[in-house]
């Protein structure tokens, strides 16, 4: 079955700066790749999304980049605010299929 | 995109017991997914509820712990059956969006379990 691997777990940054998270998946097949954030106690809320035929797409702040060949896609967050603290975490599917989500990273933003 | 109400929202579990999670979605969707999340941990699905056939579990979830009704496309429980404390997590209901373009997973507010 399909495996993701996000990294890194924690990730601590200066407000203001980049902030740069990773996944991996191992099934090629895997056509659709969102992104969510959670805070604490709260449910997980899509943040943005990329499908296979796409390599790169933004919003805002946001912005996600896929590299099928390599069987990667990352997460951008520029520009860093406080209310951007929370665990994120990257997720995989083929079509409208179970999604299976990455380890998540815990993402600090210091004033 | 698709509004899950979930219920309850918390509860506190004697073991041996057994609770069943509710989920209603406002909109008639195909798949709905059930989801566990242990403190601190990813979200790992632990069966796939479809209409009108039995759901579809993950590696390590059984059918006879967490047996699982879908009676339309609308509505699903989950039940956890004989708890112990191990089952303490929270318990998310997900669903995939009826012939979209948009695959748009939403979730429900999630079930918040202690065993005690």
């Amino acid at each position: 079955g399909e495996n993701v691997e996000q990294h890194p777990s924690t990730l601590s940054v200066q407000e203001g700066d980049s902030a740069v998270i990773k996944c991996t998946y191992s099934d090629s097949a895997s056509n659709y790749f969102p992104w969510y954030k959670q805070e604490l106690g709260k449910r997980p809320q899509l943040i943005i999304d990329i499908r296979s035929n796409v390599g790169e797409k933004k919003d805002q702040r946001i912005a996600v980049t896929l590299n099928k060949t390599a069987k990667h896609f990352s997460l951008h967050i520029t520009e860093t605010q406080p209310e951007d603290s929370a665990v994120y975490f990257c997720a995989v599917s083929e079509g409208a299929q179970k999604l299976v989500f990455g380890q998540g990273t815990r993402l600090t933003i210091n004033p | 995109s698709a509004v899950i109400s979930q219920k309850p929202s918390r509860d506190i579990c004697q073991r041996g017991t057994s609770l069943t999670i509710q989920c209603q979605v406002d909109s008639q969707v195909t798949m709905m997914f059930w989801y566990r999340q242990q403190p601190g941990q990813s979200l790992t699905l632990i069966a796939t509820a479809n209409q009108g056939s039995e759901a579809t579990y993950e590696s390590g979830f059984v059918i006879d712990k967490f047996p699982i009704s879908r009676p339309n496309l609308t509505f699903s429980t989950l039940t956890v059956s004989n708890m112990s404390p191990e089952d303490s997590s929270i318990y998310l209901c997900s669903v995939a969006p009826w012939l979209s373009r948009s695959y748009g997973y939403t979730f429900g507010s999630g079930t918040r379990l202690t065993v005690v």
